[in-house]
């Protein structure tokens, strides 16, 4: 069974400044999904990022990207000019694409705090 | 707009009691999930469904089922609640064609019981 770790509990990050959330995943897979959801305070899961597998180049939305090393299993999320609403709980998710549009694997999260 | 919504949004109940949270949505999605969210464990997944009459179990599936009588809805029973289903849960819903595309969640439920 495919496994999401997220090795950083809560990480802080000065306004303005760029912060890089980790997540590392196990699979015998070569093809699937990664994601990226925040989860602020209002308890909404929001997508903020996604990457295919077999895509080399890294993602990007906006101030978001991602570190994408196929071959270390790592998928990292990266925020610049980090702004107050940024702060929530990040959530990295992997997705098999056997059989269809199968369930979402989770880590545990990183809790994001921005300082003004 | 298409969405997919998730009541109550909060509950008390006792244990022993059975309860029943209810998800619904509106994108038309054959895929439908139930995950439960509990400090430092992220989301677990519970039950999902892809399509009418079709359910599968998930990680924590013990002391929950669901039933899938249409595409709209999916609600979540827990037969005999326990101090231990305490938790928020989350309904999501996914189209069936596309794997890149991302699962749709509901605002979630947060259960308490005593």
């Amino acid at each position: 069974a495919q496994t999401v770790t997220q090795s950083q509990p809560e990480m802080s990050v000065q306004e303005a400044e760029t912060v890089t959330l980790s997540c590392t995943y196990d699979t015998s897979e070569s093809d699937y999904y990664l994601f990226w959801y925040k989860q602020p305070p209002s308890r909404q899961m929001i997508l903020v990022i996604r990457q295919e597998a077999y895509k080399q180049q890294n993602a990007t939305e906006n101030r978001f990207s991602v570190n994408f090393q196929k071959a270390a299993k790592s998928f990292s999320l990266k925020i610049s000019d980090s702004q107050l609403g940024d702060a929530a709980m990040y959530f990295c998710a992997y997705r098999s694409p056997l059989s269809g549009n199968t369930p979402l694997v989770f880590g545990k999260g990183t809790r994001l705090s921005v300082i003004a | 707009d298409a969405e997919i919504t998730q009541s109550p949004r909060h509950k008390i109940t006792e244990t022993g009691r059975q309860v029943t949270l209810a998800c619904h949505q509106t994108w038309n999605h054959n895929n439908m999930f139930w995950y439960r969210q509990d400090l430092g464990h992220g989301l677990r997944l519970i039950h999902y469904s892809y399509g009418v009459q079709d359910t599968n179990k998930g990680e924590v599936s013990d002391g929950y089922s669901v039933s899938r009588s249409n595409t709209e809805d999916l609600p979540l029973t827990l037969e005999s609640a326990a101090s231990s289903q305490t938790s928020v849960y989350f309904c999501a819903s996914s189209e069936s064609s596309d794997g890149n595309q991302p699962q749709h969640f509901g605002d979630g439920t947060r259960l308490s019981i005593l």
